[in-house]
């Protein structure tokens, strides 16, 4: 059964540092999301990309955020100076988007431990 | 009000019962309904879509109540292995494109041997 991947599946790194955690969607889905949990809170939404572009951001997802699909399969989050607060798990998602079809699927997720 | 609601919980249940989770959601323009589960520390995973007609699927039924913004889930005859949060999650629209999922903050059970 096909799914999505992510990578790594946990990453420590210190405030102020950049990173990037890659998903790879499920092959033939269109639509692509971000999604995070704070340990002990719900999901939350932090951005969709159809088509090469941002459809929607959360007001979560500011300007040290950033979204990409280098190449026909992964997907990344780019956070550019991490905060104490952006430890959280990252869920990455791919949907169809067909007619019927839009069922979202998520990824294991990234722990992201800022220290 | 909170967008998606749920009872937190935990339910504590012994194995072979029949347990009711509910939900309510705020967005009455909201098109989509879904359950999904979560084990500790794990991915949401999609355990079913909610229909307007109702449906079932093996133990499992959901139902949709739109004048009231009620959604259900009904599991029959639990397992050990249904021990997990349950989390209901709305999307606004059939714009399927560029919808984002809202969760609810989700409902523990614990089956007890």
């Amino acid at each position: 059964e096909p799914e999505v991947t992510q990578t790594p599946s946990h990453q420590v790194t210190q405030m102020g540092q950049e990173v990037i955690l890659r998903c790879v969607p499920i092959s033939n889905h269109l639509y692509f999301y971000w999604y995070r949990q704070i340990l002990g809170q719900k999901v939350e939404f932090l951005v969709s990309f159809y088509n090469n572009e941002i459809s929607e951001k959360s007001e979560i997802f500011d300007d040290q955020f950033s979204v990409e699909r280098p190449d026909g399969s992964n997907f990344t989050l780019k956070i550019r100076s991490t905060k104490l607060e952006d430890s959280a798990m990252y869920f990455c998602a791919s949907s169809a988007g067909l007619a019927g079809a839009y069922e979202q699927y998520f990824g294991p997720g990234t722990r992201l431990t800022v220290t | 009000r909170k967008e998606v609601e749920q009872d937190p919980g935990p339910f504590n249940v012994p194995e072979g019962a029949t347990v009711a989770f509910n939900c309510t959601y705020s967005n009455s323009a909201s098109q989509s309904f879904f359950w999904y589960r979560q084990d500790c520390r794990k991915e949401p995973k999609l355990l079913m879509s909610v229909y307007s007609s109702g449906n079932e699927d093996g133990r499992f039924t959901a139902q949709l109540n739109r004048a009231s913004q009620y959604i259900s889930l009904l599991i029959r005859d639990s397992k050990l292995s249904d021990s997990a949060t349950y989390l209901c999650v709305v999307n606004r629209g059939v714009n399927f494109g560029n919808e984002k999922l809202t969760f609810g903050t989700g409902t523990r059970l614990t089956i007890i041997p």
